[in-house]
């Protein structure tokens, strides 16, 4: 069962415009998103993240929006740079009643942006 | 402040072995995940330690398991293995368990198995 789902498996954009990420959750219970980034043969690195109190965050030429009602979060990446190419996993979590926390990852998605 | 390392980097095993992993966290962080990771699959949750205790475990079977010893770092080993537990196995660490959410990652070990 995904609780965390990347539709699309890729996207290609063009420099400097704006490239967007989707990412759907079927868990009501999570309450805190996250996006990684990953270049091939390194470990994800944290991009930004998201409280479930919120509906948009901003850091840089990265803003996360998430709309709890559709259970659907966005990243997006303004203007997109060469440098931006790799994969980029979107994660939920949640605190379980035992006081857990664990990250659930979609499939991740490779972006590839033209010069 | 030095990142999440992971000993070895790469690893090639036959059928039938056992291998064990291990992980260094960032200093002052208390929490250790790992994750494997294999093409189309994304990152799947194996198991999170904190203060020495395993807290959380995802739905792999017994051959895997883990340790987290007194200084934070951990180990994950893999008894009998399988030809599709070929992955990256990747560790996380983060400084709670709840609150700071951010996991951070090292590079992970390429594990082939044979």
């Amino acid at each position: 069962d995904q609780q965390v789902k990347q539709n699309s498996p890729s996207l290609s954009v063009q420099e400097g415009r704006i490239s967007i990420l989707n990412c759907d959750y079927t868990n009501s219970m999570f309450d805190y998103f996250l996006w990684y980034k990953k270049y091939p043969a390194e470990g994800p690195t944290f991009l930004i993240s998201i409280s479930s109190i919120k509906d948009k965050n901003e850091d840089g030429r990265f803003t996360v929006f998430l709309n709890k009602s559709a259970k659907h979060l966005s990243l997006h990446i303004v203007p997109s740079q060469p440098g931006d190419s790799a994969v980029y996993f979107c994660a939920a979590s949640a605190i379980d009643t035992g006081a857990n926390s664990k990250l659930t990852f979609g499939k991740g998605i490779t972006l590839s942006v033209r010069p | 402040k030095a990142g999440v390392t992971q000993t070895p980097r790469y690893l090639i095993k036959t059928r039938g072995q056992q291998v064990t992993l291990s992980c260094s966290p960032i200093s002052g962080h208390r929490s250790v995940s790992w994750y494997q990771q294999t093409p189309g699959q994304g990152l799947q949750f194996l198991f999170e330690y904190f203060s020495e205790t395993q807290r959380n475990k995802g739905n792999f079977p017994g051959r895997f398991s883990g340790r987290q010893f007194s200084n934070s770092r951990s180990e994950m080993n893999v008894s009998t293995l399988e030809l599709g537990d070929s992955a990256l196995y990747l560790c996380a660490s983060s400084l709670f368990r709840q609150g700071a959410r951010e996991q951070y990652f090292g590079p992970g070990t390429r594990l082939t198995v044979t």
